[in-house]
This record gives structure tokens, sequence and C-alpha cells, in this order.
């Protein structure tokens, strides 16, 4: 069993159109993360929620909306979607908030491209 | 979100030899120092989580060394092999705002 799940794999769209990569984790971890691996392949936390509370909010543009209908799910929408928002999207969850040292377990990445 | 340096940004070892590399970080609103192991066409997985002056952790052929006070942690590989090939990521942690990773330290194992 895939311990934390993103879908879809690779997302190929059009520049305006509105898309959502899904996440969930089966680990029963309290935290999860949304990061975006940029251009010069750093990885850049966006959002962090913890038991569906929103405790991480980094300078994303507001086209990025997250959403976790419980612990177990993270899913990232986007509007009006642009050409630098291409790029590969990785969810992660950890077991507890982000101020104890837990590590993070990611998931395998959504490569977004938007044409 | 902190300022991290790694070093070198890419590395050829071979098979055999012992490598170490560097993370860089602030000493200054210190929690916690990450180290992950990024695979090609795979996903960052957690190595390490240090978070006292003078911690060293190991695991197999690989340890880690931490410096809290002059910001910065050792990367260690013992006699190299080709499945250690990867990036190696450092992540030091700022109390509640989540990780900061660095940009990789790329290792190349040549046989």
């Amino acid at each position: 069993d895939t311990a934390v799940s993103q879908t879809p794999k690779y997302l190929v769209t059009q520049m305006g159109n509105d898309k959502s990569i899904k996440c969930e984790q089966n680990l029963g971890h309290d935290t999860m993360y949304w990061y975006k691996q940029d251009s010069k392949k750093f990885l850049k936390i966006m959002f962090s929620y913890n038991n569906k509370e929103l405790i991480i909010n980094e300078t994303v543009p507001n086209r990025f909306s997250p959403k976790s209908p419980d612990k177990a799910h993270l899913n990232l929408h986007i509007n009006s979607l642009e050409l630098g928002d291409s790029a590969v999207y990785f969810c992660a969850s950890s077991p507890r908030d982000s101020s104890t040292n837990e590590k993070l377990f990611f998931g395998s990445g959504t490569q977004l491209s938007v044409l | 979100i902190l300022n991290v340096e790694q070093s070198p940004q890419s590395l050829h070892v071979q098979e055999g030899d012992s490598t170490n590399f560097t993370c860089s970080f602030p000493s200054s609103n210190f929690y916690a120092l990450h180290w992950y192991r990024w695979e090609t066409a795979k996903s960052p997985e957690a190595l390490f989580v240090m978070t006292l002056n003078g911690d060293e952790k190991k695991k197999g052929r690989i340890s880690a060394t931490l410096n809290t006070k002059e910001g910065y942690s050792y990367l260690y590989i013992k006699g190299s092999q080709p499945e250690d090939s990867a990036t190696y990521l450092c992540a030091p942690q700022g109390g509640a705002d989540g990780l900061t990773f660095g940009k990789g330290t790329h290792l190349i194992i040549q046989p």
C-alpha cells in the first residue's frame, strides 16, 4: 500500500484552465503539506495543514487553493493556470504539527505542464 | 524561510571511496536539521533528523553530524556503492515554519 499517494502523476493542460491535484495519506498523520519543485530544482513549501486547519501559507498566488476535507486528504486546486505554474508538485505528510521535528513522507509527485 | 547552502552541487565519486558534503544554515532560530535522500524518478526519503549540537546519527554506511553553533552539518558516506547515487537534500527547520530545503548535492558513484 502506498503511504502518500497523489494523482495524477502527469498533468498536461492549457493556460487558463482550472485543475486539481489530489493527495491522500494512509499513515494516520496529522499534518500534510504541498511543496513545489521549481525550475531551479528547489523544493519550496506552499501550504501545510494540521488536522484540516491551515498552519503554513507561504507567498503563493491566490489562484492556488488547498482543500482538506479530512486529515487524510489534502487537495490542491489551481485556477487560471499560467505557464509559470509548470513544475513538479509534491504532497507530503508528517505525524505531528510542524513545530516538532518529525520527518516528512513524500508522495511521488505530480508533473504539471501548462501549454 | 531559512537560507540554506549545500556544497558541492554535484560530486562524482569512485565506487568504494568515501565522501562527504556540507549543509550550511543560519544558526539562529534553529529547531532541527533534516537530511533526505532523493533518487531519480522517486520521491525524497528521510535519512536523519538531528536537533542537538554535536549530534551524530548513523544508518549503515551513511552518517551525519551537526554543529548548531556555527550552523553546519556534514553527511558522510563510507565505501560508496552505485546505489548511493542520488541527490542529498538538507532541510533546516526553524520552529513552526516547516522545512526549508537546500538545492541538494547530486552524488554520482562511478563503477
